[in-house]
Parts: structure tokens; sequence; C-alpha cells
């Protein structure tokens, strides 16, 4: 099956740094997904981009398809950004999705 | 429109006791899948039904798991009975025929002493 993998595993940030997480997939997607899991377990959607580059807030994403990987950027971090944030993809739309193994980062004051 | 909603947020059981968590998908959306993420590892899926039919139970673990969605509409997930090994956050996601992307649900999270 599809093997997702993510860079670093783990990451420490001083406050307002910026930093960028990596995804890597071993075959064609059809969908990408980041996600972040807050310190409380919720799972928030942040970026759907099996493509392209989006934007949102101090968030940004860019995949490159065609080399099969995807970036995350956080500018600015603050403490609240604290969490894991996975890689999520899909093969097909009707396929369940697959996470990739996380990076759990750590934003200290 | 209102989004996936699970319940309960946080249960806290002893082992050998059953829990059943609920999961309301947002509203027409015919797929539904559970995962789940246990002791800090990866988040691996369980199931998928399209309506009310199991589409993909691959990922569940052992029998002492069982997922319904009678009527197509909401979905629980029966552990009966609980191990120490449990212990995680289940999640649940649904997504509408055809539409690309995930919505998932904030997850409960399962605490089995």
């Amino acid at each position: 099956g599809i093997q997702v993998e993510q860079s670093p595993p783990d990451l420490i940030l001083q406050e307002g740094a910026n930093s960028t997480l990596r995804c890597n997939f071993s075959d064609s997607v059809n969908n990408l997904q980041w996600f972040h899991q807050n310190p409380w377990g919720q799972l928030i959607n942040l970026f759907y981009i099996p493509s392209g580059t989006k934007q949102n807030g101090r968030l940004s994403a860019t995949t490159v398809a065609t080399e099969r990987y995807s970036l995350l950027y956080i500018s600015s971090s603050q403490t609240t950004d604290s969490g894991v944030y996975f890689c999520a993809v899909q093969i097909t739309s009707y396929d369940k999705v697959i996470f990739g193994p996380g990076t759990s980062l750590s934003v200290i004051p | 429109e209102a989004g996936v909603t699970q319940f309960p947020s946080h249960s806290v059981i002893e082992k050998g006791q059953t829990v059943t968590l609920r999961c309301d998908p947002i509203s027409g959306h015919d797929n539904l899948y559970w995962y789940r993420r246990v002791m800090g590892k990866e988040i691996k899926f369980l199931l998928h039904f399209v309506k009310e039919s199991k589409q993909d139970e691959s990922g569940m673990p052992n029998n002492r798991f069982l997922a319904e969605r009678t009527g197509g509409t909401y979905s629980t997930l029966k552990v009966q009975p609980a191990e120490l090994e449990d212990s995680g956050v289940y999640f649940c996601a649904s997504s509408a025929h055809r539409v690309y992307g995930y919505t998932f649900g904030s997850g409960t999270r399962l605490t089995v002493v």
C-alpha cells in the first residue's frame, strides 16, 4: 500500500520562529490534507491541498504532486501552534484516508 | 452547516466495562469513517460506512469492537469489554459522494483504567 512519511518527527521552536514540515508519499494521490491535533486531542483540518499552494493566515501549504511531496509552513509560531501535525492522503476519492506518522511540534515562550 | 459531532468528548471507564461512542456526520454525507489514535501512535483507520452498509471494516482490531449505522445517519462504535490498550482518541469523519476531502469530528478521548 501507499507509504506516507513525515519529517521531522519532533520539533521544538521558540515563539516567533518559522518552520517547515514535510510530507512524502510513495504513490500518486487524489487528495492530500493537513491536520493539526491540538493538545486536547481535537483534530483540526488545516488544508485540503492535492496540488498547488494555499495560505491561511500564518500557515501555508504547497503540494508538488508530480514529485510526491507536500510542505506545511508555519510562520511566526505561537504557543497555540503546539500539537501534532498530520499529513493524510487518499489514492482515490473513494478510498480511506491514510495518515502519516505526524510531526510533534512544541512552541515554547 | 453543522460539522461532524462526536460524543461523549471524554469517557473514563474501568477495564471490562462497555462504552458506546456516537458520531453524527454532516447531514447528507453518505460516507462515514471511524479512526483512532492510541498511545500517541499513528492515526489508524477502523472502518468505512456507505450509508448503512459497511464498505470496509479491515481496520477493526478484534471482535470486541462493534460499529453500527442504522438508517444511514448517525453511527455508534461499541467497545465490549474494554481493555487498557483501547485507550486513545477515536475520531469520526464524513464525506459526501464524489466530493473530495474529509471533515473530522473533534474526537472522543477514551481512557480505560
